[in-house]
């Protein structure tokens, strides 16, 4: 298994609280990304990143913001939380033209939003 | 716009074969993946096709055309445990994928 890891698992936060999910990677993979997950939409691309510090928006990347300082973690904020965040939030890592462009997953976090 | 449609749920009994069908709408394309998701879990690679033709990996196999914009997953033998969701993705000239909805499969005893 590629190990990523995300952290928290679950949280429950109030409209309008600042939000910080964290992604870490122990494969020195140069890409990673984040996907919120919600029924009948498939897995979304928030933001991703090709490298330390260069990052880029997704097709849902309203209201939320990206930090890369490190290969090993890429951080996704939510300035203020909204209860439309509410969703599934995956990271993903992937080296750059491999063979089958392959991505490997977190495990996810839930997050509420109330 | 982007766009790839995969049927939203199938069912079938063990042992039977399934095919589930992705037709996408693109503004590039370099090649089209499969990731399976059992419920709570998180998605996996499954197959990736970026010729026309057929990629067979065990029990799973994928199909492409690109003319057509069009592939398939087929899984042989069913078993109990290939009840998961099946997304098809698509991967853009910057190395992105674009994910369908999901198939949800249900295999039955």
């Amino acid at each position: 298994d590629a190990g990523i890891t995300q952290s928290p698992r679950h949280k429950v936060t109030e409209t309008g609280t600042p939000v910080t999910l964290r992604c870490h990677q122990t494969e020195n993979h140069r890409y990673m990304y984040w996907y919120r997950q919600d029924p009948g939409h498939g897995l979304r691309l928030i933001h991703y990143s090709y490298g330390v510090k260069d990052t880029d928006k997704g097709e849902v990347s309203d209201g939320y913001s990206v930090s890369r300082s490190k290969t090993e973690d890429f951080l996704l904020t939510l300035e203020s939380a909204t209860s439309s965040q509410t969703s599934v939030y995956f990271c993903a890592i992937s080296e750059p033209r491999s063979r089958h462009n392959e991505q490997f997953f977190g495990p996810g976090t839930r997050l509420t939003v109330l | 716009g982007q766009s790839l449609e995969q049927p939203s749920e199938v069912t079938a009994v063990e042992g039977a074969i399934v095919q589930i069908n992705c037709t996408y709408q693109t503004s590039g394309f370099y090649g089209l993946s499969w990731y399976q998701q059992h419920d709570g879990g998180a998605p996996t690679f499954l197959s990736y096709n970026a010729l026309d033709g057929l990629e067979e990996t065990g029990r799973f196999s994928s199909f492409l055309s690109r003319s057509d914009s069009y592939g398939y997953l087929l899984l042989q033998e069913l078993q109990m445990k290939d009840s998961a969701s099946y997304f098809c993705a698509v991967r853009d000239n910057t190395d992105k994928l674009i994910f369908g909805t999901g198939t949800r499969l249900q295999v039955f005893p």
